[in-house]
């Protein structure tokens, strides 16, 4: 597909467990970004990449939240210990960066349950 | 911290009536995007509007941007069922706008 693609779509954790969540942005993309959709909420950013450059992760909640990039492609999001309160859909997008306005493109969201 | 409002939350409408979301802030954004989002699916892009005071048609959709660039509304024009979703206004911000601040939602349920 051509899409943005993240893995697993669901989660499952109990309380204490790391967890890594997978995004395949569009190829060629050279912006990825995270975001976490708690339930009734709209998305907030999380962290923000440029080719494999972290420009911004003044999103992550904690530092029990890593995000990385390593060849400017796929990226991996890992919460470490996870906690109740970490249960939430995590987005993924990847924009092309060609103009000053252009469109971001969404994954369908890895939703991660904390129990 | 920039915020967005939007309202209302919830809205539920009866297939061909007419109806208005809006979203509020109290910055200033460089473009402010909507976006429909779906049940397991992640949000898609319906427009994106820059200059105060902007209008933009997607066919019986309208958006408008506020003249001072705070704030936007989205209209419907004889909502179809297919129209229900969870309509989300974000603000982008940043060097080449990157970040977006997104509002909380409006859940619309257009019922046939």
């Amino acid at each position: 597909g051509a899409g943005v693609s993240q893995s697993p779509r669901y989660k499952v954790a109990k309380r204490g467990q790391d967890v890594a969540l997978r995004c395949d942005p569009i190829s060629g993309h050279v912006s990825l970004f995270w975001y976490q959709q708690a339930l009734g909420q709209g998305p907030e950013f999380l962290t923000y990449f440029q080719n494999e450059a972290q420009l911004d992760k003044s999103g992550l909640p904690s530092d029990r939240f890593f995000a990385e990039r390593p060849e400017g492609s796929v990226s991996t999001l890992k919460i470490q210990r996870t906690q109740q309160e970490d249960s939430a859909v995590y987005l993924c997008a990847s924009r092309l960066d060609r103009g000053a306005f252009n469109e971001q493109f969404f994954g369908p969201g890895t939703r991660l349950t904390v129990l | 911290t920039q915020l967005l409002e939007q309202s209302p939350q919830f809205l539920s409408i009866q297939e061909g009536e007419n109806l208005t979301v809006y979203c509020n802030s109290s910055s200033v954004f460089s473009s402010l995007q909507w976006y429909r989002q779906e049940p397991g699916e992640g949000p898609v892009l319906l427009v994106t509007v820059v200059t105060g005071g902007e209008v933009k048609k997607l066919k019986r959709l309208t958006f408008q941007f506020g003249d001072a660039r705070k704030d936007s509304s989205l209209h419907i024009t004889a909502a179809q069922p297919g129209d229900t979703g969870l309509y989300l206004c974000a603000g982008a911000s940043g060097g080449s706008n990157y970040k977006l601040t997104f509002g909380k939602g409006t859940l619309l349920t257009v019922n046939p």
